[in-house]
């Protein structure tokens, strides 16, 4: 299957500095890409949902403002943490797909990054 | 609205044992549904999808499970576990890709950790 990366794989920061994560697809072109966050011992939890050249749709409940999304090419999204606090702390991981198709009806795979591993002190 | 229940937490067998991680689903409209396995440190993969073909789904590593309308079921099953598997397994529903303009939002069950015991 195709791949999709991360960097880095984990960052340790201190309270009230910003962090960019950078997720990347490397055989494909992401015209979708997805961001979750993890905490321990849960599940994923959808944060946003960008797609290539346009502004990402946040869930309910993530402040745009703290977590900055940029899907400036089909291969490259960022995460940027934005004055980070400890409750920030947590698994982040990226998924990505190629939406060309979706309105025929076939469904592309989302390709997940190997995560990036947040701890602010 | 969509969801996926994920009945164990933890479920330990034995090598050469089968395997049964149990997932029942929740949704409004035609599901897909997906088994994903998370190894430490490495991304979530892919086991199988059921996307409204064959009840009886296939993956990969010896993996299958079967969709089953009347018990809005899911479950996850293996004849005989390896050592290899050993990891967490995240049931997962979306909504089919019959909609136009639908971004197909995963949603993930809260995943059950199996542990294989020499």
């Amino acid at each position: 299957g195709a791949v999709v990366s991360q960097h880095p794989s984990w960052v340790i920061c201190k309270s009230g500095t910003s962090v960019k994560i950078e997720c990347r697809s490397l055989d494909f072109q992401a015209t979708t890409m997805f961001w979750y966050r993890q905490f321990p011992k849960q599940s994923l939890m959808l944060m946003a949902t960008s797609n290539e050249g346009s502004k990402a749709t946040y869930e309910q409940g993530v402040e745009k403002d703290k977590f900055l999304i940029n899907h400036a090419s089909l291969t490259l999204s960022t995460l940027t943490v934005t004055s980070a606090h400890p409750e920030d702390s947590s698994f982040y991981i990226c998924s990505a797909r190629d939406s060309f198709g979706d309105l025929a009806g076939t469904y592309n795979e989302q390709f997940f990054g190997p995560g990036t591993r947040l701890t602010v002190l | 609205a969509q969801s996926v229940t994920q009945l164990d937490s933890h479920v330990s067998v034995s090598e050469g044992t089968p395997v049964l991680l149990r997932c029942n689903y929740s949704s409004s409209y035609s599901p897909s549904l997906f088994w994903y396995v998370q190894h430490p440190n490495k991304g979530l993969q892919l086991l199988l999808k059921y996307t409204s073909a064959a009840t009886l789904v296939k993956g990969i590593n010896g993996f299958e499970a079967e969709f089953k309308k009347s018990e809005t079921s899911f479950h996850l099953t293996k004849p005989s576990a390896h050592m290899s598997d050993a990891a967490e397994y995240f049931c997962v529903v979306s909504r089919l890709p019959n909609y136009g303009g639908a971004t197909n939002k995963l949603i993930f069950g809260t995943g059950t950790l199996l542990a294989v015991q020499p």
